[in-house]
């Protein structure tokens, strides 16, 4: 699986609360990812991670940020989270020693703004 | 914009039959991947074809690529219950390092006993 966690596996808030997703791996992969998915839409991507404090904008990135202090960490962030982010969100890894384009996905985080 | 578009959107066969997915997208790309997703579950990767290849296969998996079309097909032969998920095909066109993925909207298969 590997090695890839998620923390909450689940949350509920409210409209205009911060809310931080954690995505943990043991594996020391270079790259790393934060989907969402919502039906009719299939996985797009939020932002994604070269490298510990490099980061960059994926195609549905407005109104999240993200920060990589350490290989093993990947936070998304919601400043303030809306009803539209109710969803659920992946995280997923690719590198070394896995084939390069291969991503491998944790078990993800169901998120509900009320 | 999402890349990728399947067909169909939901398919229900019986084991032993195959089952065939088609996936559609718009720009060139450097690969295409097949992922499964079990219901409540991450997504698995199952297969990837480069843009250069035609077709290849994975034990009970064929999957096709013909770049004139900007299309792809999985075939999975012998179907068991265990098949049963959403499929979904992903396209990476980018040229850097970091596998940029552009997911399919997914077909959810169904197989019955």
């Amino acid at each position: 699986d590997a090695g890839i966690t998620q923390s909450p596996r689940h949350k509920v808030t409210e409209t205009g609360t911060p809310v931080t997703l954690r995505c943990h791996q043991t594996e020391n992969h270079r790259y790393m990812y934060w989907y969402r998915q919502d039906p009719g839409h299939g996985l797009r991507l939020i932002h994604y991670s070269y490298g510990v404090k490099d980061t960059d904008k994926g195609e549905v990135s407005d109104g999240y940020s993200v920060s990589r202090s350490k290989t093993e960490d990947f936070l998304l962030t919601l400043e303030s989270a809306t009803s539209s982010q109710t969803s659920v969100y992946f995280c997923a890894i690719s590198g070394p020693p896995y084939a390069p384009e291969t991503q491998y996905f944790g078990p993800g985080t169901r998120l509900l703004v009320l | 914009s999402q890349q990728g578009e399947e067909d169909p959107q939901a398919l229900s066969i019986q084991e032993g039959e195959n089952a065939t997915m088609n996936c559609s997208y718009k720009t060139s790309i450097n690969n295409l991947q097949w992922y499964r997703q079990n219901s409540g579950r991450g997504l698995v990767h199952l297969i990837l074809i480069r843009s250069n290849e035609r077709e290849k296969h994975s034990g009970r998996l064929r999957v096709t690529l013909d770049t004139s079309k900007k299309s792809s097909s999985l075939l999975i032969t012998a179907s068991r219950a265990a098949d049963t998920a959403s499929y979904f095909c992903a396209t990476d066109g980018d040229t850097g390092t970091a596998s940029k993925l552009t997911f399919g909207t997914g077909t959810r298969l169904q197989v019955t006993l």
